[in-house]
Parts: C-alpha cells; sequence; structure tokens
C-alpha cells in the first residue's frame, strides 16, 4: 500500500513569495489533515478534511494560509505572502475516518523563508 | 482544547536498559492515545496506540498503559537498542482532534 505522498519535499523562498504544497493520501482515507511542524515541536494541526469539506480549520491563519481539497483526494496548501515564521516543515496525514482512526503521515515538506 | 504535557524532554540510557516516557492529558473526553516516532528529517510513524477502554497494550518491546483517572500514559521500551534513538510525540484525541505532545529525544548509547 503506497503511503501518503507530498511534494515538494524542500522549498526554499524568499518572504512575501507565495508557495504550494501538494498531498496525496493513502487511498480510501477520506479523511486529511494537514499540519506545521516547528523545529522541536510536535505537530500542530491547521486543517482537517472529511472528504472535500473543511471541518477544522479553527488555526489555519486565514489572512495567508488557504487550502483546497478537491474531489475529496488530493489536497494543496498555500501560503501567500510567506513570512520569516511560516519556516518550518508542513506534514500531510491521512485516516480511514478522524474518529479513532489512526493517522498515516506524509514526509513533509521542509519550507524555509528568507 | 486538550492539552498533553510529555516528559521528559531528552532521554540518556545505555543499551539494553527500559526507557519510560509520560505523558499527561487535560479532556476527560480523549479516547485514543497514539505513539508516534520521529527519526530526525523523516515523517512521524506510529508506533503503538491505546484506547481509553483498555489499560495497557504490548507489542515486543514496546508497551503503552493508560490510566484514565490519572487522566495519564506512558510509553516504555524495554531492552532498548541504538536504532530506538528518535523523538518520541504522545498525542490524545478526542472527539476529532489529535494533539500533541513537544516530543521526548531518547538517546541509546552503545
Amino acid at each position: 500500500e503506497a503511503g501518503v505522498v507530498q511534494s515538494p519535499r524542500y522549498k526554499i523562498i524568499e518572504k512575501k513569495q507565495p508557495v504550494a504544497f501538494w498531498c496525496n493520501p493513502i487511498s480510501g482515507h477520506n479523511t486529511l489533515y494537514w499540519y506545521r511542524q516547528n523545529l522541536g515541536q510536535g505537530p500542530e494541526l491547521l486543517i482537517r478534511y472529511e472528504n472535500e469539506e473543511a471541518v477544522d480549520d479553527s488555526q489555519l491563519p486565514k489572512d495567508r494560509f488557504s487550502a483546497e481539497r478537491l474531489k475529496g483526494v488530493d489536497s494543496t496548501l498555500k501560503i501567500q505572502p510567506a513570512e520569516l515564521g511560516d519556516s518550518a516543515v508542513y506534514l500531510c496525514a491521512s485516516s480511514l475516518g478522524s474518529r479513532g482512526y489512526e493517522q498515516y503521515f506524509g514526509p513533509g515538506t521542509r519550507l524555509t523563508v528568507t | 482544547g486538550e492539552n498533553v504535557e510529555q516528559h521528559p524532554s531528552t532521554l540518556s540510557v545505555q543499551e539494553g536498559d527500559s526507557a519510560v516516557i509520560k505523558c499527561t492529558y487535560s479532556d476527560s473526553a480523549s479516547n485514543y492515545f497514539p505513539w508516534y516516532k520521529q527519526e530526525l528529517g523523516k515523517r512521524p510513524q506510529l508506533i503503538i496506540d491505546i484506547r481509553s477502554n483498555v489499560g495497557e497494550k504490548k507489542d515486543q518491546r514496546i508497551a503503552v498503559t493508560l490510566n484514565k483517572t490519572a487522566k495519564h500514559f506512558s510509553l516504555h521500551i524495554t531492552e532498548t537498542q541504538p536504532e530506538d534513538s528518535a523523538v518520541y510525540f504522545c498525542a490524545a484525541k478526542g472527539y476529532s482532534t489529535l494533539t500533541f505532545g513537544k516530543g521526548t529525544m531518547l538517546l541509546v548509547s552503545p
């Protein structure tokens, strides 16, 4: 079974530039999560999707972050414009459902904003 | 919301020793408690989990215990090996959101 796929793996941009991350979840997993992991910290949830619906985006900084999950499969997370404090690893995860199901993580995208 | 505290932040042991990592949570509605292992530069990987209707679960050298009354759970690794060296995260989940602890860096010396 293929795992969660993310791209790119690394991204270096200048502040104020836009950036986008892509995630393909495990086949059949209807719940998709985007997390941000700062250095030395645990992952923090940004947004959770149930199929194509964003059901928890309370931690997403909506002034600069946006996300979409068209057709309930792949998802894209965008930052525009990026700030220095956005440097982190952005992790995508998926699960069969949201109630007590195991979450499987992708390899992440390491973003560096200069 | 849920708050998960994890201790210690770093743990150094000799190969063959046991390692214990402890976590506490605040939301009594949390009912799922996974543990993830993250090696440097790699994705968090689920190593074991426990649900609130179970007090203990074991998988080879790894075990997890849960005390719902005290709202704490622990990871136990026996006969540690150098390849166990990594950052370990505990997490707690209520209705839908998984909240992670800050992680424990485990160093196993040969």
